[in-house]
């Protein structure tokens, strides 16, 4: 049974780091691409970063790039998100989903929030 | 990379049809056949519900269905249920390698 379970969300001020972490199971990540998408509360779905299979390719919102770096640790078999220079726009919770262009399993999700 | 558009919110009675759509442009939807359809109740995390334009994940009800006409993709769901009420969200691939998302309908069955 496939399971993506994130953790690493709190409470955080603006300017921090944070990372976040999605460990798999009944699956191994580097045969897939895999996001990260955030929903900020009472909003819409929001794809975030993207890393390919083989971790050659990692792709960004532009709103993130320079600030988040997708990773992934195949022994582990868990997926990070490397956040720094949080801002306050960054709240939000934070899927871990498999699949390049389907997209086909999400987590559960994480909660980020920013604030002073 | 600003979001597909969706319409804020659609209503059917029970047992009717309705069709969601979604335009993008030529650097998503236009160019690729990688749209995406997913369901989101309240609370939950998104569910996979139709992908590459019009192919059904195992065990998504048959009354999901989605097309593409340009730039412009549409989810209809026949024969609607009370458990069909949630917001629904299309996304893209887009030239940039990026993935797009719509920015959502809240789906009423009244």
């Amino acid at each position: 049974q496939v399971q993506l379970v994130e953790s690493g969300g709190g409470v955080v001020q603006p300017g921090r780091s944070l990372r976040l972490s999605c460990a798999a199971s009944g699956l191994t990540l580097n045969e897939y691409g895999m996001n990260w998408v955030r929903q900020a509360p009472g909003r819409g779905l929001e794809w975030v970063a993207f890393i390919s299979y083989d971790g050659s390719l990692q792709h960004y919102v532009d709103s993130v790039k320079g600030r988040f770096t997708i990773s992934r640790d195949d022994f582990k078999n868990t997926l990070f998100l490397q956040m720094t220079s949080l801002r306050v726009d960054d709240t939000a919770v934070y899927y871990c989903v498999k699949g390049a262009t389907k997209m086909d399993f999400w987590g559960q999700g994480t909660l980020v929030t920013v604030s002073s | 990379q600003s979001a597909l558009t969706q319409p804020a919110s659609v209503s059917g009675s029970p047992g009717q049809s309705i069709t969601i759509s979604c335009t993008g442009s030529n650097s998503d939807i236009g160019t690729y056949d990688h749209v995406s359809w997913f369901q989101q109740h309240a609370g939950r995390a998104p569910k996979l519900m139709i992908h590459d334009v019009t192919n059904r994940p195992s065990g998504v009800s048959n009354r999901f269905s989605g097309s593409k006409s340009g730039n412009t993709a549409s989810l209809t769901i026949s024969g609607l249920q009370a458990e069909d009420e949630a917001d629904y969200y299309c996304s893209s691939y887009t030239t940039s390698a990026t993935r797009v998302f719509g920015s959502g309908t809240a789906v009423t069955v009244l």
